[in-house]
């Protein structure tokens, strides 16, 4: 079973909207942490912003923001006022256990964002 | 504070050729990662080294690949005679020791490997 799966391959957007973009997961480890990374047409990958499973409150980071539903076992990455400079692709990616022998990024296939002027 | 460093960004290879790709850590991190990204696919976890020690190996093939992480200088990975499916772009990261704030992985730019 995939671990990580992002079920939106292309979604669009107009500049200055806000677009959610889809990730859920699957692990039996109650400790794990989920991160999002963004990878412009350049190829390099940029971290976004993380959540751990046990953080009380939703992730936060400027105009990025991560709705965590743990019942639900989902990580969607809300991008707020997008700017032409959001087209890229997007990866939801997990590792299972907090520290010490876990370490493996898990990575789902990818959101490719495209932001219309 | 200089990010992690990859080199070369692109290399172009003809089959039975060795490839080797380094990685400088950011500074003050010990622990270093490489993963593959084969065409419009997600990143897969190859190997993860601390200095000197090849902590975790079992997402790199079994043959013609190989990683280093020397007490001085840069990580390696190795790949003797490459073959076209070894066409990828390959990243490492990097992470503080264990137990420090923030366990979070940050990337390099990436090489891209052509095998021709």
């Amino acid at each position: 079973a995939q671990k990580i799966t992002q079920t939106q391959p292309g979604m669009f957007v107009q500049e200055k909207e806000a677009v959610t973009l889809d990730c859920t997961y699957d692990t039996s480890d109650p400790s794990y942490g989920l991160f999002w990374y963004k990878q412009p047409s350049s190829g390099e990958m940029i971290f976004l912003i993380y959540q751990g499973s046990y953080d009380q409150q939703n992730a936060t980071e400027g105009r990025y923001s991560l709705n965590f539903q743990k019942a639900r076992k989902s990580a969607n990455l809300v991008i707020s006022a997008s700017q032409l400079g959001d087209s890229a692709m997007y990866f939801c990616a997990m590792r299972e256990g907090l520290g010490g022998s876990n370490y493996k990024l898990t990575f789902g296939k990818g959101t490719l964002l495209t932001v219309n002027p | 504070n200089a990010g992690v460093m990859q080199n070369p960004r692109h290399l172009v290879r003809r089959r039975g050729q060795e490839a080797r790709l380094r990685c400088s850590p950011m500074k003050g991190h010990s622990h270093v990662y490489w993963y593959r990204q084969l065409p419009e696919e997600g990143l897969k976890f190859m190997v993860y080294l601390q200095k000197e020690n090849i902590i975790d190996e079992s997402g790199m093939p079994k043959e013609r690949f190989s990683a280093e992480f020397p007490k001085e200088g840069p990580s390696i990975l190795r790949i003797q005679q490459v073959v076209r499916g070894d066409s990828a772009a390959y990243f490492c990261a990097s992470s503080p020791p264990v137990g420090q704030s923030s366990d979070t992985q940050y990337f390099g730019p990436g090489t891209r490997l052509t095998v021709l």
